[in-house]
């Protein structure tokens, strides 16, 4: 699986658009991108995945560049419920057991 | 939110006691998982199942063992808890089905061990 780089920490206020960068200059043409988050001390949770086009949902939209060396995901309208820890990660949708999550990006909301 | 829970949710045992989490799921899911996590680690991954019965390790197995009967548990045992099995552990599902599905992994709400 292609390792992910992502920084350990950013800030963003409320209300504006938080822009989480990642860079996976590794992937491979059968993996997606995944991103989840994790609030405080609850599990993980998944927001959204992508392989090459962007892609939105409720929570956020994807974008990924035209060569997948990297993506960002973005919170439109970023809320104090928002501040957590970003993990962007890189798997086949299919074949492997296996989540690389690493460190994450940690968000921090400001009112 | 999926149909996953956990138990105990917190425990505290002693170093050289044998102590089992379990993790029960009502999805249906082939995928199993036991994480755990730590200050400047993230998660890591210790063990996992494909099916009832059939497991494999993760990249942090020594000291766990771990047991899958049926479809919705799955179970974790430290054989003889160490302090450093002191963590957060997550259970987590996934449904490698295709279809709509794109194995993305739910997790449990985690269970807080302390090892004394």
């Amino acid at each position: 699986d292609a390792k992910t780089t992502q920084p350990t920490s950013m800030d963003c206020a409320e209300g504006r658009a938080a822009n989480l960068p990642c860079n996976h200059s590794t992937i491979s043409g059968n993996e997606y991108v995944y991103w989840y988050r994790q609030i405080h001390s609850q599990g993980p949770q998944y927001i959204i995945h992508g392989l090459k086009n962007n892609e939105t949902n409720e929570m956020a939209s994807l974008i990924i560049t035209e060569d997948r060396k990297s993506s960002t995901l973005i919170l439109p309208h970023a809320t104090l419920r928002d501040t957590a820890v970003y993990y962007c990660i890189v798997r086949a949708r299919r074949g492997t057991y296996k989540y690389i999550f690493g460190t994450g990006t940690r968000l921090k909301v400001l009112a | 939110d999926a149909g996953i829970t956990q138990s105990p949710r917190h425990k505290v045992t002693e170093t050289g006691t044998p102590v089992t989490l379990r993790c029960h799921q009502t999805e249906n899911h082939r995928y199993m998982y036991w994480y755990r996590q730590d200050p400047g680690h993230g998660l890591r991954l210790i063990h996992y199942s494909y099916g009832v019965k059939d497991t494999d390790k993760g990249e942090v197995s020594d000291g766990y063992s771990v047991s899958r009967s049926k479809t919705e548990d799955f179970l974790l045992t430290l054989e003889s808890a160490t302090s450093s099995q002191t963590s957060v552990y997550f259970c987590a599902i996934s449904d490698d089905s295709g279809g709509n599905s794109y194995n993305e992994q739910f997790f449990g709400p985690g269970t807080r061990l302390t090892v004394l």
